[in-house]
């Protein structure tokens, strides 16, 4: 059965103080594995897209790698804008239509 | 504005009662994707469009719960005889093409709250 798991669950960090937030994935055929950032009362605002191992996408402080298991969301130096839950889903080629299974989520908080 | 456009953005309403939420996508977008995200915990797929047909209903909890698109844009989500259980936030979400690949962009959501 395929699974997307996101691990910790929960991270607190100091402002400067940086981390990695993992998500392990036992897919068939993965086609693509996403990332989200998700603040409260708000929607998941899409961050990156990964399709094939050994990539890697870059936006400010954040840096998204990819292995055939797993993928990490690096965090640089956060702020405390950084602080929201962040979401990956993975899409495989075995679904017909490309649906997204989403992991539960990592919420960060970091502090001043 | 160039976003995914969900209303109302709260609904508060009456067990027994209907609900409507509705879905503006992304001009362009001919997928569209409802989601239900209940306090805690993950997002649950409840049915995609691709155009105006629904190749997958699967996640629909019940009967109670249809959806419709018309016009290949705007989808509007009807929950009948709303229980207590059917508090979540209703999330909507589009994107360029079905068929996987592309991500997927999303609304704020509908808050529903049933008393």
């Amino acid at each position: 059965e395929d699974q997307v798991t996101q691990s910790p669950e929960a991270l607190r960090l100091q402002e400067g103080e940086s981390s990695s937030l993992n998500c392990s994935y036992t897919v068939s055929g993965l086609r693509g594995l996403f990332w989200y950032r998700q603040d409260p009362g708000k929607g998941p605002e899409f961050l990156f897209t990964l399709y094939s191992a050994g990539e890697e996408k870059e936006k400010e402080r954040l840096k998204a790698t990819l292995t055939k298991k797993e993928s990490f969301l690096h965090i640089t130096a956060p702020k405390p804008e950084d602080s929201a839950t962040y979401l990956c889903a993975v899409q495989t080629w075995g679904d017909s239509w490309g649906k997204f299974q989403f992991g539960a989520g990592t919420q960060v908080v970091v502090t001043p | 504005g160039a976003g995914v456009s969900q209303s109302p953005s709260n609904k508060v309403t009456e067990k027994g009662k209907d609900v409507e939420l509705r879905c503006d996508p992304i001009s362009g977008h001919t997928a569209l994707y409802w989601y239900r995200q209940s306090l805690g915990q993950g997002l649950e797929f409840l049915i995609y469009f691709q155009g105006n047909s629904a190749p997958d209903k699967s996640g629909l909890p019940s009967d109670r719960f249809s959806a419709e698109r018309t016009g290949g844009s705007v989808s509007t989500l009807t929950i009948q005889r709303t229980q207590q259980e059917d508090s979540a936030v209703y999330l909507c979400a589009s994107s360029s093409y079905g068929q996987g690949g592309q991500p997927q962009h999303f609304g704020d959501g509908t808050r529903l709250s049933i008393l």
